[in-house]
């Protein structure tokens, strides 16, 4: 396993509740990242953090919420979301700079209901 | 705009022997990064195998080796000697030469299934 976890690795939400996903980097890299991975679809970037400032945001729905603290812990607030948000949602993280590598989490099931 | 393309959405292999799964991109940028990253089920995402655009070397990582071909933007991954832990869903992907933070494109994935 790399050293990016994620919490829960389950979530079972209905359309009206509030959770927060949980993402802890241990690699010390500087910048980390939040995918959506639906079923036959490329994986979809939604937010970039580099150095905890926001430095992308790919027209993601304000249902989902992003916060980072610290280079190391990344957040996704999600309320009021929809079925078809149901989804893995993977968290990244790279050193930056000219390392290219992603190290990826092991991801969120998310099942809206 | 980057897209990826992956045309073989599932393969099977024999174990022991060669599959070869397809890539193909677009772009205009004459220098980039290309991937392949290894998602097996229920585990995470790691990276199997990276080719700089302006190498022509192929890349080689043990049993992977990929087939990059620059003109056609065409990056194919050779797995030789299949064992059953290559089961696994894998990406290609796309990056431009890095600066700062890294966006990466994927494509939609080959389910890979091998056979004992």
């Amino acid at each position: 396993e790399t050293g990016v976890t994620q919490t829960p690795r389950h979530l079972v939400m209905g359309m009206t509740n509030k959770k927060s996903l949980k993402c802890e980097q241990h690699l010390g890299h500087n910048a980390m990242y939040w995918y959506k991975q639906s079923a036959k679809k490329p994986l979809e970037l939604m937010f970039v953090y580099n150095f905890k400032e926001q430095t992308e945001n790919n027209s993601v729905p304000s249902r989902f919420s992003p916060e980072c603290p610290n280079s190391s812990h990344l957040f996704l607030h999600l309320h009021t979301l929809q079925p078809e948000d149901s989804a893995l949602y993977l968290c990244a993280s790279t050193q930056g700079g000219r390392s290219i590598e992603q190290y990826f989490g092991p991801g969120t099931r998310l099942t809206v209901t | 705009a980057q897209t990826v393309t992956q045309s073989q959405p599932e393969m099977s292999v024999q174990e022991a022997e060669t599959v070869t799964l397809s890539c193909t991109y677009d772009t205009s940028e004459s220098n980039y990064y290309l991937f392949w990253y290894k998602q097996p089920p229920s585990r995470q995402m790691i990276l199997v195998i990276r080719q700089e655009a302006y190498k022509q070397q192929n890349a080689t990582e043990n049993r992977f080796s990929v087939n990059f071909q620059k003109a056609a933007k065409s990056f194919s991954l050779k797995i030789s000697d299949s064992q059953l832990g290559d089961t696994a869903m894998y990406f290609c992907a796309f990056m431009r030469h890095p600066w700062g933070y890294q966006k990466v494109t994927f494509g939609t994935g080959t389910k890979l299934q091998v056979i004992p």
